[in-house]
Order: C-alpha cells, then structure tokens, then sequence
C-alpha cells in the first residue's frame, strides 16, 4: 500500500514570496490533515478536511495561509507572502475516517524561510 | 499554551535497558492518548495508544502506563534497542475524536 506522499521535500524561499506544497493521502482515506513542526516542537494541526470539505480550521493562519482539496483526493497548503517564522516542516497526513482513526503520515516538506 | 509537554528533550540509554518516556497533559478532556515514533527524514508513525479507561497497555516491547489522577503517561520500552533511536511524540486526542495534540518530543539515543 502506498503510503502519503508529498512534494517538494525541501523549499527554500525569501520572506515575502509565496510557496505551495502538495499531498496526495492514502488511496480512499477521506480525511486529510496538514500539520506545521517547528524545530523542537511537536506537530500543530493547521486544518482538517473531510472528503473536500474543512472540518477545522481553527489553527490556520487565514491572512497567509490557505489550502484547499479538491475534488476530495489531493491538497495544496499555500503561504503568501511567508514570513521568517513560517520555517518549519510541514506534515501532510490521511486517515479513513472522521472520529480517530489512526493517523498516516506523510515525509513532511522542509521549508527555510530566509 | 501547551497542553500537552515532554519536559524531557533527550534521553541516552544503554542497550538493553529500559527507556521511560514521561509526558504530562493538563486538559482532563483528553480521553485517548497515543505515542508516536519519528525518525529523520520520516513522517511520525504511531506506536502505541491507551484509552482513558485503561491504567495500561503493552505491546511487545512498548508499554504504556496512564495515571488520569496526576495526568501523566509514560512510555516504557524493554529492552532497549539501537534501532528504537529516535524522536517520540505523545499526544492527545479530543473527546470529540478529530483533533490530536502533541508534545514537543523526546529524542531517545540508545548506545550499543
């Protein structure tokens, strides 16, 4: 089974520029989650999608960030403009349902913001 | 505000001791815990979760013990191995069952 997948694995971007990142979750899982890890830290859920829809945002910063799933499959996490304390790796991961079930998780994309 | 902390951020073992990691929640709405295991590089994966009811649970190697009264977990690995190196994260689970919480980890290093 292929697990999540994610690209690119590293950016490096000037403050102010905008940056994509990309994940395609496990075949049929319909949530998806997109996690931000600053170095020595634990992982912070940015936002949840349920098949195309968003189940929570709450931790999102909408003024720069944004994402989206279309069509339920993949996802786009999109900074713009970023800024110096958006360096972090960013984890996308799936599961099959909405009440826990276990979380898959993705390499993650390594982002330096300079 | 951190509601879930490993005040620990490494811990060196010997080879075929035990490693104890320590993790402490301060949200008594957590009902499900689970650790998971981070190699370089890698996404986390889970290891090992107990639910709120239980005192513990052991898989293999990995146990992992929950006192709800001080709110406090921890992670027992027995015996320790080379291979077990890595960064482990504990997190929490809402009482709704969409959101997990980590902790900011415990790199283990385990010496031959």
């Amino acid at each position: 089974e292929a697990g999540v997948a994610q690209s690119p694995r590293y950016k490096i971007i000037e403050k102010r520029q905008s940056v994509a990142f990309w994940c395609n979750p496990i075949s049929g899982h319909a949530t998806l989650y997109w996690y931000q890890q600053i170095l020595g830290q634990g992982p912070k859920l940015l936002i949840q999608f349920q098949n195309n829809g968003v189940v929570d945002d709450s931790q999102l910063p909408k003024d720069r960030f944004s994402a989206e799933r279309l069509k339920g499959v993949d996802s786009t996490l999109k900074i713009q403009p970023a800024k110096l304390e958006d360096s972090a790796v960013y984890l996308c991961a799936s599961s099959s349902g909405t009440f826990y079930n276990e979380q898959f998780f993705g390499p993650g994309t390594r982002l330096t913001v300079l | 505000d951190q509601q879930v902390k490993q005040n620990s951020p490494s811990l060196s073992v010997q080879e075929g001791r035990i490693s104890i990691l320590n993790c402490d929640y301060t949200n008594s709405m957590f009902d499900y815990f689970l650790w998971y295991k981070k190699y370089p590089a890698e996404g986390p994966t889970f290891l090992i979760s107990i639910s709120s009811i239980k005192d513990k649970n052991e898989d293999g190697r990995f146990t992992v013990f929950l006192n709800k009264s001080a709110k406090h977990l921890s992670l027992h690995i027995v015996p320790s191995q080379p291979g077990d190196s890595a960064v482990y994260f504990c997190a929490a689970l809402n009482n709704a069952g969409n959101m997990l919480t980590f902790g900011g980890g415990t790199r283990l290093m385990v010496k031959p």
